[in-house]
């Protein structure tokens, strides 16, 4: 069946340092979503990217689409401790939104 | 103020009864949605809804049931059919079924633990 696949499960940085997930289809999607889920929270939307190749920014975050529209990553710069949580993709794919299983990112101060 | 509501936060139940988890948004949205997320797993889809009236069975429906009699509301019932059925369960909602430009509203959850 049709799977986005999400690198690393877990990361932990040092506050300051650069984070970055990745999310990977094996199918082309129309469209990819981005969640963020805070600890014992709900998962709240960031952002959606449509195009191939589309890179579309957020303060220190950087989202970016692949051009064959079955890959994405997003990269937070000089991560803060307000950062803290799980990070989500979920691509569209036959009129079906098929999470990735998240990235948990830790921050140290 | 608009939104989507879940409750309870926390259900504790024991082991062979039902349990009916309630969902609830004002935002006038068509979709509803159900999903469980286990710890370190992603977003599952249990049931949709994209009508009043209608609804279909998502990637992990057995041992759930759901109903929609109304566009506001979309409870889920968790039967001793689901053999485990401790989780975190999630509702949402978009303007419309899943579409190019729709994004989903979640609620805050329900922790249910089966005893």
């Amino acid at each position: 069946g049709q799977q986005v696949m999400q690198i690393p499960q877990y990361q932990h940085v040092q506050e300051g340092e650069d984070f970055t997930t990745y999310c990977n289809s094996s199918t082309t999607l129309s469209n990819i979503q981005w969640y963020k889920q805070r600890p014992g929270g709900h998962p709240v939307f960031l952002i959606q990217l449509v195009k191939s190749g589309e890179v579309k920014k957020q303060k220190r975050l950087t989202f970016q689409f692949g051009e064959a529209k079955k890959n994405s990553s997003l990269h937070i710069t000089a991560t803060q401790t307000t950062d803290v949580g799980t990070y989500f993709c979920a691509g569209l794919a036959g009129g079906k939104l098929i999470f990735g299983q998240g990235t948990e990112l830790s921050v140290k101060p | 103020d608009g939104g989507i509501t879940q409750s309870p936060k926390y259900l504790f139940r024991k082991e062979g009864q039902n349990v009916t988890l309630s969902c609830e948004q004002n935002l006038n949205h068509d979709a509803m949605y159900w999903y469980r997320q286990d710890p370190g797993q992603g977003l599952r889809l249990i049931y949709y809804s994209q009508i009043v009236n209608d609804f279909q069975k998502g990637d992990i429906a057995e041992g759930y049931s759901v109903s929609r009699e109304k566009k506001e509301s979309f409870p889920l019932t968790v039967t001793s059919a689901q053999k485990n059925p401790t989780a975190f369960y999630l509702c949402a909602s978009s303007q419309d079924l899943i579409g190019d430009t729709d994004t989903q509203y979640f609620g805050p959850g329900t922790r249910l633990t089966v005893l």
